[in-house]
């Protein structure tokens, strides 16, 4: 089945310590999108790939990076986690954006010790 | 800056009850999409509503699109277990037709 896929599912990490999270899509749709969400609160919109066009959100830390090599590809850097990015990210993508249904990833649970 | 609030926050309920909650603006949306996560996983799409006063229904699930684009309603009839999950509505952003703006979402808890 076409799909999204997020690995790790799980991942502990250091204070300080790189981390990179990475998405993988089946779908073959030209947007995909990094989202952060914290327990009971909306996803947040770190950034998004119009094919390889990136889009930065004006409030999205610099400590958050994020590379798309291919269509199918996109990875979440985080350069210097601190306890505050403990959280849930959401890989997503969908075709052509706005009114057009995003598909989700399971999602990626950080732990920062 | 389009905003979506969403009420109830927090919902628990007993199984067999029904429930309706809320997702409001003061902005005009172009359309509005509902999805349902379940702990753990990532959101998933359950509708979109488009026209001004459309009904959508889903099993035992109802939507309506307010008539003037602003809000939209989701009705659960008789709720199951199942149905556990975080509610969150979804609007595109004007001008912006790759972002959505999500609201906070509603926490459903259905007790057997």
């Amino acid at each position: 089945d076409a799909m999204v896929i997020q690995n790790p599912r799980y991942q502990v990490t250091q204070f300080g310590k790189p981390v990179t999270l990475s998405c993988s899509q089946t779908l073959n749709h030209n947007v995909m999108y990094w989202y952060q969400q914290k327990s009971s609160q909306a996803p947040k919109l770190l950034f998004h790939y119009y094919d390889k066009d990136f889009n930065n959100e004006a409030d999205t830390p610099d400590n958050f990076q994020s590379r798309r090599p291919n269509t199918s590809f996109c990875f979440l850097d985080i350069r210097s986690p601190g306890l505050g990015d403990a959280a849930m990210y959401l890989c997503a993508t969908s075709t052509r954006g706005g009114r057009e249904t995003q598909y989700f990833g399971p999602g990626t649970r950080l732990l920062v010790l | 800056t389009q905003l979506l609030e969403q009420s109830p926050q927090f919902l628990s309920i007993q199984e067999g009850e029904n429930l309706t909650v809320y997702c409001n603006s003061s902005s005009v949306f172009s359309s509005l999409q509902w999805y349902r996560q379940e702990p753990g996983e990532g959101p998933v799409l359950l509708v979109t509503v488009v026209t001004g006063g459309e009904v959508k229904k889903l099993k035992r699930l109802t939507f309506q699109f307010g008539d003037a684009r602003k809000d939209s309603s989701l009705h659960i009839t008789a709720a199951q277990p199942g149905d556990t999950g975080l509610y969150l509505c979804a609007g595109p952003y004007t001008g912006a037709n790759s972002k959505l703006t999500f609201g906070k979402g509603i926490t459903l808890s259905v007790r057997p």
